[in-house]
């Protein structure tokens, strides 16, 4: 059965440093999103992606933030200059009918 | 905006045990509304949906109707098993069917099932 894949499955990485999430979504999908988790917290919506461009964005996916589908297949999301509060489980997901969902990196920033 | 407020866990139950995770939401409009399922180490999975009012999504023995008179959509299981321990997210997206629909969780309950 078809499934997202995400890499790394987890990054460590220093404040200030740029960090690229990688996702492969599920062939022929054309809607993407990416989803963050704070431990402890809710499952928020940080971006939506179609035709090659961003379709929504939530408050949280500032300047720092800029999402990619470099070559048709994967679709990544960069952070620029990471803070500590970036820390946290990040999902991306594909939609057809459906949102199917990765198993998340978890992005942890020192 | 939307909101998904859904109990707080953990709730911990026997075997065989009859499960209820209320999830009440704030939305306008016709919104759809899905559980989700996250197993250890794994990703979301969509458990059951219901896109209009009085739908029943089912799946796996797990139910949940949507009801917009009491804007809730609890998720209920006769019978739970070991295997069914894992976090529950309930969720909504802001129309029915298509693509580009952000969806809105709720905090997520943690189930644990003991023998």
């Amino acid at each position: 059965e078809p499934e997202v894949t995400q890499t790394p499955s987890h990054q460590v990485t220093q404040m200030g440093q740029e960090v690229i999430l990688r996702c492969v979504p599920i062939s022929n999908h054309l809607y993407f999103y990416w989803y963050r988790q704070i431990l402890g917290q809710k499952v928020e919506f940080l971006v939506s992606f179609y035709n090659n461009e961003i379709s929504e964005k939530s408050e949280i996916f500032d300047d720092q933030f800029s999402v990619e589908r470099p070559d048709g297949s994967n679709f990544t999301l960069k952070i620029r200059s990471t803070k500590l509060e970036d820390s946290a489980m990040y999902f991306c997901a594909s939609q057809d009918y459906e949102q199917y969902f990765g198993p998340g990196t978890r992005l942890t920033v020192t | 905006g939307n909101s998904v407020t859904q109990m707080e866990g953990p709730v911990t139950l026997s075997e065989e045990a009859f499960l209820t995770i209320n999830c009440t939401y704030t939305a306008t409009g016709y919104p759809s509304l899905f559980w989700y399922v996250q197993y250890p180490g794994e990703g979301l999975q969509l458990l059951l949906k219901a896109t209009k009012a009085d739908d029943k999504g089912s799946n796996k023995g797990f139910e949940a109707t949507y009801r917009k008179e009491t804007t809730s959509f609890h998720l209920e299981k006769g019978s739970v098993q070991v295997s069914d321990s894992a976090v529950y997210f309930c969720a909504l997206s802001p129309e029915s069917g298509g693509g580009g629909n952000k969806l809105t969780f709720g905090t997520g309950t943690q189930l644990k099932v003991e023998l």
